[in-house]
């Protein structure tokens, strides 16, 4: 199936701690995105890759590092994770260069620090 | 700063009615317009989108558009209780490169 495939869907891990996330697309777009919805649903861009370079960097703590191997992947690396951390943390894809392109969304993952 | 504004609802509609969800824009530069459903739990899935002013419609479901309000808008014809989610609407910013800048999003339930 083409799709947006995030892993892992649930994350429990305590303060302090580092997790990944993970992100693949094959529906062979050029641009992916982090984006985090908090507890009131506010869906945020956090940061947006297109061909491997960043172009979207929001004002994010430099605890969240974004790493795109390829066009297909884009991770989410997250150091000395905070409580304010938890939230549901979205991939997405699109065609960049289509000013009409919607975007594609993975199927989230549920990080809580603890 | 690019907003999108969106009242938070619940908007409640009975079975069969015109459900209408409204969002507004501050940035003149913004180029297309989407709007997403996002039922709890779950990712936002796309309903459709618009780029020039005026109407356009898809079953149900139109959008309409006024760049120069700096408004738009989505009307769901026949609600149905399947139709009770969360509409998120979505701007995409010319100058942010491709990002779509969301709005809250508007509750809606529709009874039966």
């Amino acid at each position: 199936d083409t799709a947006v495939s995030q892993t892992p869907k649930y994350l429990v891990t305590q303060m302090g701690n580092d997790k990944s996330i993970k992100c693949e697309q094959n529906l062979g777009h050029d641009t992916m995105y982090w984006y985090k919805q908090d507890s009131k649903k506010f869906l945020k861009i956090m940061f947006s890759y297109n061909n491997k370079e960043l172009i979207i960097n929001e004002t994010v703590p430099n605890r969240f590092s974004p790493k795109s191997p390829d066009k297909a992947h884009l991770n989410l690396h997250i150091n000395s994770l905070e409580l304010g951390d938890s939230a549901v943390y979205f991939c997405a894809s699109s065609l960049g260069s289509s000013y009409n392109s919607p975007l594609h969304f993975g199927n989230g993952t549920r990080l809580t620090v603890t | 700063q690019k907003e999108v504004e969106q009242n938070s609802g619940p908007l409640s509609v009975p079975e069969g009615a015109i459900a209408s969800l409204n969002c507004t824009y501050s940035d003149r530069g913004s180029q297309s317009f989407f709007w997403y459903r996002q039922y709890s739990g779950k990712s936002p899935e796309l309903i459709m989108f618009i780029y020039s002013n005026g109407d356009k419609e898809d079953g149900r479901f139109t959008a309409q558009l006024n760049k120069a309000s700096q408004y738009v808008s989505l009307l769901i014809r026949d609600s149905q209780p399947s139709d009770s989610a969360t509409y998120l609407c979505a701007v995409k910013v010319g100058q942010a490169g491709t990002a779509l800048i969301f709005g809250k999003g508007t509750t809606l339930s529709v009874s039966s």
